[in-house]
């Protein structure tokens, strides 16, 4: 019973690399997403998809990729590393129950990244 | 536009003793729905509670209660007897009736002292 896998847990880049997060749900879920975590902050949307083929930006999507191949997984790119994306990153999904009612989020265990 | 306040940064109490969390939101949906989570030091998110716009019924599990009031756009959590355990992270977050964004408050910062 995975539920929402996330990896790397920590990763160290430098400014200007790229990266995958990856994400992976194995509870079938239609609505994945991704949020960051920064001190003060509380969880901020990067980007969300309601099923594979679609994705939609969220709050704080700029220098972030994403696409949604398979109900599975979801990850997220990072196009040209900044140490403004130095963060906590948090995948999630939900299942969608109907009449535009999610169940409650659950969350993978994060990935901290730090951009030097 | 959708938004949630966490007034309490941090909070400290002494073991045994009450405390309430304070959630404030804003939207202009009469269909959302509020959440809590609780983010323990090992850095998880763990989903403790969901309410529909249309139910004001306050709730009770175990030692935690939610009292939610339309009238004053509050979703208070009150931990009651609080243990050593309770020491966290609790966010409180809103979702519009479409589902797909959850927006979260900045978290109030719990810790309980033995």
């Amino acid at each position: 019973n995975a539920g929402v896998t996330q990896t790397p847990k920590f990763q160290v880049l430098k400014t200007g690399q790229s990266m995958t997060l990856q994400c992976a749900q194995d509870m079938n879920h239609e609505y994945m997403s991704w949020y960051r975590q920064d001190p003060g902050m509380g969880l901020r949307l990067i980007h969300y998809s309601v099923g594979a083929g679609i994705t939609d930006q969220g709050e704080v999507p700029n220098g972030y990729n994403v696409s949604r191949s398979t109900t599975e997984d979801f990850p997220l790119r990072l196009l040209s590393a900044a140490p403004s994306q130095t963060s906590v990153y948090f995948c999630a999904s939900s299942a969608y129950l109907g009449t535009g009612v999610n169940s409650p989020l659950h969350f993978g265990n994060g990935t901290r990244l730090t951009v030097t | 536009a959708q938004k949630v306040t966490q007034a309490q940064t941090e909070i400290s109490v002494v073991e045994k003793e009450d405390v309430t969390l304070d959630c404030v939101y804003e939207t202009r949906d009469t269909t959302y729905y509020l959440f809590w989570y609780k983010q323990p030091p090992s850095g998880e998110l763990v989903f403790l509670i969901r309410r529909n716009s249309f139910d004001e019924q306050n709730e009770i599990s175990g030692r935690y209660s939610w009292n939610f009031q339309k009238s004053t756009s509050s979703f208070n959590f009150t931990i009651t007897a609080s243990q050593v355990v309770d020491s966290a992270v609790y966010f409180c977050a809103l979702t519009r009736n479409t589902g797909n964004q959850f927006y979260f408050g900045t978290g109030t910062s719990l810790t309980v002292i033995p």
